[in-house]
């Protein structure tokens, strides 16, 4: 099965630097990556997901990269704001359902 | 839409006894999933259902664990002869389409604490 692997498991940024979270999975059958962002006691939601057929795709600060020869996929947060603290969650699935495989999580914590 | 609802958000239960919690997805969505997550760690797949069919349990431990969504109600996970390490949050999601072309919008998750 599939195995996603993400790091750090904890970053602490200045407010107005950039985050940089990195995954890496194992399985070559895998064609959707989401990104989820999940703040303390809530529930997880989506903030960005790349598709295998694009290698990056950016939405306003925040930015995916995918390199599929490599699997590996990064999020990048650029200003960073106090209110990007969280956990940020990678996953993976193939088309068939979205069954989705989570990355252990990294806790980011902007500092004001 | 009121997004994925669960219920309980909170219960707990002590060792031996049966929790349940309840699942209603989205407005429209069909297909439901359940995940569950240990403190400080990520997101661990469980069960994939569609109406009163389970599709991938693959997650799911063999004993004691037990999930269905029924033609009418809610999806409910139900777990038996709880132990300490239970003890998570149960997360639910649900999509409109399976296959990864709809987002997996999940709930709030329900809280087992074990005594």
């Amino acid at each position: 099965g599939e195995n996603v692997e993400q790091h750090p498991s904890t970053l602490s940024v200045q407010e107005g630097d950039s985050a940089v979270i990195k995954c890496t999975y194992s399985d070559s059958a895998s064609n959707y990556f989401p990104w989820y962002k999940q703040e303390l006691g809530k529930r997880p939601q989506l903030i960005i997901d790349i598709r295998s057929n694009v290698g990056e795709k950016k939405d306003q600060r925040i930015a995916v990269t995918l390199n599929k020869t490599a699997k590996h996929f990064s999020l990048h947060i650029t200003e960073t704001q106090p209110e990007d603290s969280a956990v940020y969650f990678c996953a993976a699935s193939q088309d068939a359902g979205n069954m989705l495989t989570f990355g252990g999580g990294t806790r980011l914590m902007v500092k004001p | 839409n009121a997004g994925v609802m669960q219920n309980p958000r909170h219960l707990v239960r002590r060792r031996g006894q049966e929790a349940r919690l309840r699942c209603s997805p989205m407005k429209g969505h069909s297909h439901v999933y359940w995940y569950r997550q240990l403190p400080e760690e990520g997101l661990k797949f469980m069960v994939y259902l569609q109406k009163e069919n389970i599709i991938d349990e693959s997650g799911m431990p063999k004993e004691r664990f037990s999930a269905e969504f029924p033609k009418e109600g809610p999806s409910i996970l139900r777990i038996q002869q709880v132990v300490r390490g239970d003890s998570a949050a149960y997360f639910c999601a649900s999509s409109q389409t399976s296959g990864n072309t709809g987002e997996l919008f999940f709930g709030e998750g329900s809280r087992l604490t074990v005594l």
